[in-house]
């Protein structure tokens, strides 16, 4: 069965500070995608990147960084020099290929991080 | 270009009571999923439909069912409430039921249950 774990519950970071966002999964597909969704106070989850199984390259996008490691089945997040709007809940969530009639998507528990101004 | 839509925002209901959530896809798309997110917890996957069919469902009782309109809206509709059924909860809209969708969210609807 598929699982996806965020051990850090909580994050505090001064503004300007790196913080990385760990993301540990579980499935027994050989193809899959895995994803990050932030979700600010307002509630709408907001999509930022989405990698499949096949793909290991890290990924760079402004101040956001992805580091996809399949040997420790890991898909860990950072943030360079993080700002107050930074803060929110962020949620890694995998689905798998073998849903081939839905993309359902498994989410882990979230880790909210607080950027302190 | 609207995005994904979902109404209303929050809801009062109460315990045994019935309730309806409708949510309207970002253009273009054609899937609608539906998910239930508890405090403090992640979304679960609750169904999904696409061509107006019930195409995969989570581990939800038979009290929680939809509908999707030829126009691709969507309806969730959950019977008997318990008061363990508050939550938020999440309508995600995609172009077709693929692994590798991108899924769009709405804002929710706060669902409490007294």
């Amino acid at each position: 069965a598929q699982k996806v774990t965020q051990a850090q519950t909580e994050i505090s970071v001064v503004e300007k500070e790196d913080v990385t966002l760990d993301c540990v999964y579980e499935t027994r597909d050989t193809t899959y995608y895995l994803f990050w969704y932030k979700q600010p106070p307002s509630g709408e989850l907001v999509f930022l990147i989405r990698r499949n199984s096949f793909d290991e390259q890290n990924e760079i996008s402004g101040r956001y960084s992805w580091n996809f490691q399949k040997s420790t089945s890991s898909f860990n997040f950072t943030i360079t020099a993080s700002q107050v709007v930074d803060s929110a809940v962020y949620f890694c969530a995998l689905s798998e290929s073998h849903q081939t009639g839905a993309n359902n998507l498994f989410f882990g528990t979230g880790t909210r991080l607080t950027v302190i101004p | 270009d609207a995005g994904v839509t979902q109404s209303p925002t929050h809801l009062i209901k109460t315990r045994g009571q019935q309730v309806t959530l409708r949510c309207s896809p970002k253009s273009g798309h054609d899937t609608v999923s539906w998910y239930q997110q508890a405090l403090g917890q992640g979304p679960q996957f609750i169904f999904q439909y696409y061509e107006e069919e019930e195409r995969q469902r989570g581990n939800f009782p038979d009290r929680f069912s939809g509908h999707q309109f030829p126009n691709y809206s969507s309806e969730l509709n959950v019977n008997a409430l318990l008061l363990g059924d508050s939550a938020l909860y999440l309508c995600a809209s995609s172009l077709g039921p693929g692994a590798n969708t991108e899924a769009f969210f709405g804002q929710g609807t706060r669902l409490t249950v007294v």
